[in-house]
């Protein structure tokens, strides 16, 4: 069964530094997203990314934020400069219109 | 506003016995999807339901949705300790972005 994937699984970073986040989504959707989870908090939306553009964005998705689907396969989420209080679960997800099916995670910790 | 709120908050049942979570929203939706977390994981699918539904099943799984009442349902039946687990429900943003907005989740454990 086709499944969204995503690397790493954990990725530790310093304050300041880039990070970025990859996704496959699954191969005939064409609706992706990013969402985050900080631990213990619900589920919130990040972006999301359809016809190579972005078509809504959260607050939480300021100028740090970037996405990106540089060759038709990945859809990466890029932090130029992390802070500590981006330390979360990331989710990128995909959909063909309707059902979301989201990925494993990325456990971002940034010290 | 907030979508997606789930009660209870937390459910602590035995084995064999039925779960109910319920979630109620309050703009109108599309569709409303149940996912299950395990602990530190990620989120699966269970159950998509659309707005000109009243109820689907899926397994064990039986979800309702009354639109005049703005909420659903999430049932397991015969419920098992692989089901412990937490519960969401999202709906979709009425801005049609496919945007989900998720509840804080109904925490269930299963005792053998």
């Amino acid at each position: 069964e086709p499944e969204v994937t995503q690397t790493p699984s954990h990725q530790v970073t310093q304050m300041g530094q880039e990070v970025i986040l990859r996704c496959v989504p699954i191969s005939n959707h064409l609706y992706f997203y990013w969402y985050r989870q900080i631990l213990g908090q619900k589920v919130e939306f990040l972006v999301s990314f359809y016809n190579n553009e972005i078509s809504e964005k959260s607050e939480i998705f300021d100028d740090q934020f970037s996405v990106e689907r540089p060759d038709g396969s990945n859809f990466t989420l890029k932090i130029r400069s992390t802070k500590l209080e981006d330390s979360a679960m990331y989710f990128c997800a995909s959909s063909s219109g309707r059902a979301e099916f989201f990925g494993p995670g990325t456990r971002l910790t940034v010290l | 506003s907030q979508q997606g709120e789930e009660d209870p908050q937390a459910l602590s049942i035995q084995e064999g016995e039925n779960a109910t979570m319920n979630c109620s929203y309050k703009t109108s939706i599309n569709n409303l999807q149940w996912y299950r977390q395990n602990s530190g994981r990620g989120l699966v699918h269970l159950i998509l339901i659309r707005s000109n539904e009243r109820e689907k099943h899926s397994g064990r799984l039986r979800v309702t949705l009354d639109t005049s009442k703005k909420s659903s349902s999430l049932l397991i039946t015969a419920s098992r300790a692989a089901d412990t687990a937490s519960y969401f429900c999202a709906t979709d943003d009425p801005s049609n972005t496919g945007k989900l907005i998720f509840g804080q989740g109904t925490t269930l454990q299963v005792k053998p």
